[in-house]
This record gives structure tokens, C-alpha cells and sequence, in this order.
């Protein structure tokens, strides 16, 4: 089975500095797609952005950007100018057959 | 455009009793898929249904069903609840035809499920 590793618990960055948020996977599939989606209190999951895993070039979304190495399994996710409202619980997802999920980073903004 | 919707948004039930969760898609979306969310589990997939079918079904007992209407609203039940039932239950809708993906998957707010 597909695993997804978030080794960080918790992350913290001042307001308007930049953050990366670590992921790896593991997978056997050569066609797949990951994500990344922010859960605030509210509890619904918001997708913040996506890759598709034969697109070589790294997905970018207004702050967001990931850095995606296929080979080392690996898909980092970058916030840059962090904004108060960018404080919530991040998930690295996988998504095969089905969805797999890390175990989340929770990021707090300080002002 | 409407998001996903679930309802109830919080359920209290006693042991053994069973419960249905609803989920209505994006209009337009024929897939549904189903996740609990746990502090100790974190979030694991349940199944999913596309056109009135279930496509893939996670590691849960046979306790935990779903399907899936001809307008796309999905449905989860469980029954014979027990402690270990209580979590956050989300669903997520899709217009995926396969493994491309159109617009990604767009979750709801998610059921508080709480079994006492």
C-alpha cells in the first residue's frame, strides 16, 4: 500500500516570511497525482494546490509552490509571504486507486 | 455554484445503535467518496461510488456501507456503532471519469459523529 510521511507536527512562521512543508510517498504506480489540502478549524479540507506526477515542471498556485522530485518521492510545499489566514492543519495527499493521506503539519502564523 | 454538502453537521448515538450520514456532490459531479477522520487514524479512505457504483473500498468492516443515488447524493451507514466509531466523517466529490482529474476533489464540512 501507498504510504504518505508528514515529518513535521508542528510549523510555525512569522507573518509575511516563508515556510516549507516536508512530504514523502511511497509507490509502486508510475501514474499518480498528489496534493496538497489545508483543514482550518471550519473542518472542511480546502485544496491549496496539485500535481500531476508526469508533469516534470513544479505546480505553482498565487503563494503556494511545491517542489516535486519524483525520483526521491518527494513534494515539499512552500508558502511564501505568509498571511495570518494561512494558519490551519496540512495535509500531503496521494492519490492512486485512492486517496492517501499524511498525518498533517499544524502551521501557526505568528503576527 | 453549491459545495459539497453534508448533513448533519453533528450526531450523537449511543452503542449499538446504527447511523446514516448524507453527502449531496457538486452539481454535476458523479463521484463520492467517503473519509474518517480520527486524532489516532488520521484520515482513511472508506469507499467511493461513481454513477451508483462502488468503484474502491478502503480497509473498514462490513459495518460500514454506502451507495450512491441516481442524482449522485451518496450515503453512509454504520451500524452496530461502537466507541471507536466516533470521528469526523467527510466526503468529497469529483467529475473524474477515471484516473484523469478534472477539477480535483472537492470536500464538505464533514459529520461530528460522536457514539456514547
Amino acid at each position: 500500500a501507498q504510504t504518505v510521511t508528514q515529518s513535521q507536527p508542528e510549523m510555525s512562521v512569522q507573518e509575511a516570511e516563508t515556510v516549507t512543508l516536508s512530504c514523502t510517498y511511497d509507490t509502486s504506480e508510475s501514474d499518480y497525482y498528489l496534493f496538497w489540502y489545508k483543514q482550518p478549524p471550519s473542518r472542511q479540507m480546502i485544496l491549496v494546490i496539485r500535481q500531476e506526477a508526469y508533469k516534470q515542471q513544479n505546480a505553482t498556485e498565487n503563494r503556494f509552490s511545491v517542489n516535486f522530485q519524483k525520483a526521491a518521492k518527494s513534494f515539499s510545499l512552500k508558502i511564501s509571504d505568509s498571511q495570518l489566514g494561512d494558519a490551519a492543519m496540512y495535509f500531503c495527499a496521494y492519490l492512486g486507486n485512492q486517496f492517501y493521506f499524511g498525518t498533517g503539519t499544524s502551521l501557526t502564523v505568528i503576527p | 455554484k453549491a459545495g459539497v454538502t453534508q448533513t448533519p453537521r453533528y450526531l450523537i448515538k449511543t452503542r449499538g445503535q446504527q447511523v446514516t450520514l448524507s453527502c449531496s456532490p457538486i452539481s454535476g459531479h458523479r463521484s463520492v467518496s467517503w473519509y474518517q477522520q480520527t486524532p489516532g487514524q488520521g484520515l482513511q479512505f472508506l469507499f467511493e461510488y461513481f454513477s451508483e457504483t462502488q468503484r474502491n473500498k478502503g480497509n473498514f468492516p462490513g459495518r460500514f456501507s454506502g451507495r450512491q443515488f441516481s442524482n449522485s447524493r451518496s450515503e453512509m451507514n454504520v451500524s452496530t456503532l461502537e466507541l471507536g466509531d466516533s470521528a469526523l466523517y467527510l466526503c468529497a466529490s469529483s467529475s473524474n471519469t477515471g484516473r484523469s482529474i478534472d477539477y480535483g476533489y472537492t470536500f464538505g464540512s464533514g459529520t461530528r459523529l460522536t457514539v456514547v
